[in-house]
């Protein structure tokens, strides 16, 4: 039973530029989220997809967009890219029902420079 | 809103001690779960056990259990017989009962433990 799975591991960009990272949720689960961890942080919530929807959404910009397809894999983009947005990006599964865990993959570790 | 609090930034711990991490929460809910998750120094997140805001007894899962008092807001990890491979960053987290409900992470308490 494969888990949350994310590519790429790593990934070195430069300000300004564009970044694509891709998720494919735990076998079962159709609901998925993305963070962003900082150094030494907690795991920030940027968005959550179900149905192919945006339904909530953290404290993050525009240049943050994401999207999910019929298969529950889900996309996240980062346009114009800042210094700051070096981070691991982790993506969380989970399936319906009430206070249901979420399951997350290895991660993405994005660097810019 | 809710919100999630680690008062401790780090722990040192003997081999095979037991030990107990503290999480409080806040929220108005009155339906809710809550996680606790490692992350070893290699990044991913993986998740520990789980208690829901209903459950009579608290959670254990192997050498996890979890001190849940609903009355104090508290839900704490305790570790038994702590290993080597528990050294790591371990998270409290919260989620409420919607569907849509995104999951809210403490500030995280990393683990030494001690040979």
């Amino acid at each position: 039973d494969a888990g949350v799975t994310q590519s790429p591991t790593h990934l070195i960009k430069t300000r300004g530029q564009q970044v694509t990272l891709r998720c494919s949720p735990k076998s079962g689960h159709d609901t998925v989220s993305w963070y962003q961890q900082a150094l030494g942080q907690g795991p920030q919530f940027i968005f959550q997809y179900y149905e192919e929807e945006e339904r909530q959404r953290g404290n993050f910009p525009d240049r943050f967009s994401g999207h999910q397809f019929p298969n529950y894999s889900s996309e996240l983009n980062v346009n114009a890219l800042l210094l700051g947005d070096s981070a691991l990006y982790l993506c969380a599964s989970n399936t319906q029902g009430l206070l249901q865990p979420q399951h997350f993959g290895d991660g993405t570790r994005l660097s810019i420079l | 809103a809710q919100k999630i609090t680690q008062t401790q930034p780090g722990m040192f711990v003997q081999e095979k001690e037991a030990v107990t991490l503290d999480c409080t929460y806040d929220t108005s809910d009155p339906s809710y779960g809550l996680f606790w998750y490692k992350q070893p120094s290699s990044g991913e997140m993986i998740f520990l056990i789980y208690q829901g805001s209903y459950d009579q007894q608290n959670a254990t899962e192997g050498r996890y259990s979890l001190n849940f008092q609903k009355a104090r807001k508290s839900a704490n990890l305790v570790i038994s017989a702590s290993q080597l491979g528990d050294s790591a960053m371990y998270f409290c987290a919260m989620r409420g009962p919607n569907r849509d409900d995104k999951i809210i992470f403490g500030k995280g308490t990393r683990l030494h433990i001690l040979p």
